[in-house]
């Protein structure tokens, strides 16, 4: 069974960079089949895909994000990030990191989400 | 982008009711559509993909439908632990967008 998990600071200054990473556990990222994503949820809102990777390092980002974006991965941790550059109160979200599966898609694994707050 | 709206944004039922969510997209997708469920203070999960195909863990009360591009998710006999938010998602383009939500409320 794979698992997820989210880490980072809950609390993120404005005009800084918010830095999230998604720990994998119960399967490889870089056995193939599957994307990396981030999605966030702002409070009491609904869902917002960020984008998500490949085990080659290829990336998708969703365009309309108002603050710039990184995903990155790291195969051998088994760990992939999100960073969040220049933040402002309307990053304010719970950040999800999940795993999109090639063979059924969806979003089939998913981490328990993390709150992750913008304010000085 | 392709714009995902669902409706209603709210509904109250009871248990036993048959209960139907819609998702329109604003341009043609296929049927590259999921539906997924999400309580209070968790993660999504995953109902219904390509449409109409439900997932092996999920009951047989749920299904999906398509015609053009409205997409229908039922609930045959609302049960208790179906209370709860349901989305859409469109995975025919980039970028992937959800529908607004719906929130299913006890009557």
């Amino acid at each position: 069974q794979v698992q997820l998990q989210e880490s980072g600071p809950g609390l993120v200054k404005p005009s800084e960079t918010l830095s999230l990473t998604c720990t994998v556990s119960g399967g490889s990222i870089g056995n193939g089949g599957a994307y990396w994503s981030w999605i966030r949820q702002h409070p009491g809102k609904g869902l917002e895909w960020i984008g998500y990777i490949y085990y080659t390092g290829s990336t998708y980002y969703n365009p309309s994000l108002s603050s710039p974006v990184t995903i990155s991965i790291d195969t051998p941790q088994n760990q992939f990030s999100l960073q969040v550059n220049s933040v402002t109160a309307a990053d304010t979200a719970v950040y999800y990191c999940a795993r999109w599966d090639f063979s059924s898609t969806t979003f089939d694994f998913w981490g328990p989400g993390t709150l992750v707050t913008v304010s000085s | 982008d392709i714009q995902m709206t669902q409706s209603p944004s709210s509904l109250s039922a009871s248990v036993g009711d048959r209960v139907t969510i819609t998702c329109r997209a604003s341009q043609g997708i296929r049927n590259d559509l999921g539906w997924y469920q999400q309580k209070a203070g968790k993660a999504p999960k995953r109902l219904i993909y390509a449409a109409s195909s439900l997932h092996s863990e999920v009951p047989s009360r749920f299904s999906g439908s398509a015609s053009g591009t409205e997409f229908t998710l039922s609930i045959s006999s609302l049960q208790p632990e179906d209370f709860a938010t349901y989305y859409c998602l469109q995975y025919n383009d980039y970028p992937l967008t959800f529908g607004g939500g719906t929130k299913v409320e006890i009557k």
